[in-house]
């Protein structure tokens, strides 16, 4: 079956440089969540989008900006990146019209090193 | 908003003994799921139990709703069942975590 796919699984950055994480959602979800997890730490809600549009936010930083397309991937952009931006961000999705809709099922993680 | 929390937070196990993880929710949740997160970051789905029991394997999970707690049973563990269970639940879609209970299973 097709799982929620991240890409780029890792992405090494300097400082006050930007990084863009992809996430293709499992065919037919609507829905798309985004997560931070820190070294150590349990994954954090950052935002979300239904049907295209921002559903729900979490605690992103104003640095940080996402979006669902029009083919229901989602892009989370990160500028002037920080040392504490280092982290696994995970994507998750579900569809919320059918049967268990409140599954959430997560992508691999993408994991981001800032230098 | 909800709070989470799972005990214990960390667990040492020898291979083939039994454990059970406890998750605790502030308020009612009308998602519950428990994760294993293995050594490579990876988060693995194994239970979506807003309420009842159900197994999989050497795994069971309880969740009892009107009490606000779920736990979730290992038998007869193995080394691979290594690395950090996460419970999470909500009521608006997304999920909180809780802090994860890191277990450890010694051959």
């Amino acid at each position: 079956a097709a799982g929620v796919i991240q890409s780029p699984r890792h992405l090494i950055k300097e400082k006050r440089e930007t990084a863009t994480l992809k996430c293709y959602p499992i065919p037919r979800h609507d829905t798309v969540y985004w997560y931070q997890q820190g070294p150590g730490q349990d994954p954090q809600f950052l935002i979300s989008f239904y049907e295209k549009m921002q559903s729900d936010k979490g605690s992103i930083p104003d640095r940080f900006s996402a979006q669902q397309f029009s083919d229901y991937h989602s892009e989370l952009n990160m500028s002037s990146l920080e040392l504490g931006d280092s982290a696994l961000y995970f994507c998750a999705s579900r569809f919320q019209g059918a049967v268990g809709a409140n599954v959430l099922t997560f992508g691999a993680g993408s994991r981001l090193t800032v230098l | 908003g909800i709070q989470v929390e799972q005990s214990p937070p960390d667990l040492i196990l020898q291979e083939g003994a039994n454990s059970t993880l406890r998750c605790n929710f502030s308020d009612s949740v009308n998602n519950l799921q428990w994760f294993h997160q293995n050594p490579w970051g990876q988060l693995i789905n194994l239970f979506y139990i807003p309420s009842g029991t159900k197994q999989n394997g050497r795994l069971s999970a309880t969740t009892v709703a009107t009490e606000r707690y779920s736990l979730l049973y290992i038998s007869s563990s193995q080394t691979t069942d290594s690395g950090v269970y996460f419970c999470a639940g909500g009521s608006q879609g997304n999920l909180i975590f809780g802090k994860g209970t890191k277990l450890s299973v010694k051959p």
